[in-house]
């Protein structure tokens, strides 16, 4: 079937531009995850969805970060006044329920 | 909170050696571990999985297993080949919390 499914794939903004993300999950899956990964760095947790309690937002890194989940599918990722510190590849993961979590292959943002 | 830490990169190797990536974790309860490998250019896929103490997990000539005793869960193969290059993720999963955690990162380089 099909995978974790994001887009665009690159995307290239302006600083100050707002940016959306987009993660199609793996259908029935209740958990969503976002992560950041900076150039050769580890992957920093952003946000993370199950079903349908309150998101944990702990890993956001300001406030012009935020994410929702509509209807326990589709999560979109905004980021508002992209900064260049923004710039990395922005990964969702789905998972069902306390299993392994499968990855999209990434959104790569460039803010310049 | 939950974290994992794993050995510093990168590792170079010649081909046919023996690999160790070390993997440490501290969760409360008893967390699922997992390896992710992320080969260049491409996402984050799962390697190998335990979900209790002294479980082994293999895949591709990769074993790791889970020891509860050391809080530990290293990665070995036996003869690594060039095309095993890539960035290995130790990660768990907080049934508790239900919450999935990654180490740093260690990128291995295999030279021919």
């Amino acid at each position: 079937g099909a995978g974790v499914s994001q887009s665009p794939s690159n995307k290239v903004t302006e600083k100050g531009k707002d940016v959306e993300l987009r993660c199609d999950p793996i259908s029935g899956h209740t958990a969503l995850y976002w992560y950041r990964q900076s150039l050769g760095q580890g992957l920093e947790f952003l946000i993370y969805f199950q079903g349908n309690s309150a998101p944990d937002k702990s890993g956001l890194p300001s406030d012009r970060f935020s994410a929702e989940r509509t209807g326990g599918s589709v999560s979109t990722l905004t980021i508002q006044r992209t900064q260049q510190e923004d710039s990395a590849v922005y990964l969702c993961a789905s998972s069902p329920r306390t299993t392994e979590a499968f990855f999209g292959q990434g959104t790569r943002l460039t803010v310049v | 909170g939950d974290s994992v830490t794993q050995m510093e990169g990168p590792v170079t190797l010649s081909e046919e050696a023996f690999l160790t990536i070390n993997c440490t974790y501290t969760a409360t309860g008893y967390p699922s571990l997992f390896w992710y490998v992320q080969y260049p250019g491409e996402g984050l896929q799962l390697l190998l999985k335990a979900t209790k103490a002294d479980d082994k997990g293999s895949n591709k000539g990769f074993e790791a297993t889970y020891r509860k005793e050391t809080t530990s869960f290293h990665l070995e193969k036996g003869s690594v080949q060039v095309s095993d290059s890539a960035v290995y993720f130790c990660a768990l999963h907080n049934n508790a919390g239900n919450m999935l955690t990654f180490g740093g990162g260690t990128r291995l380089m295999v030279k021919p």
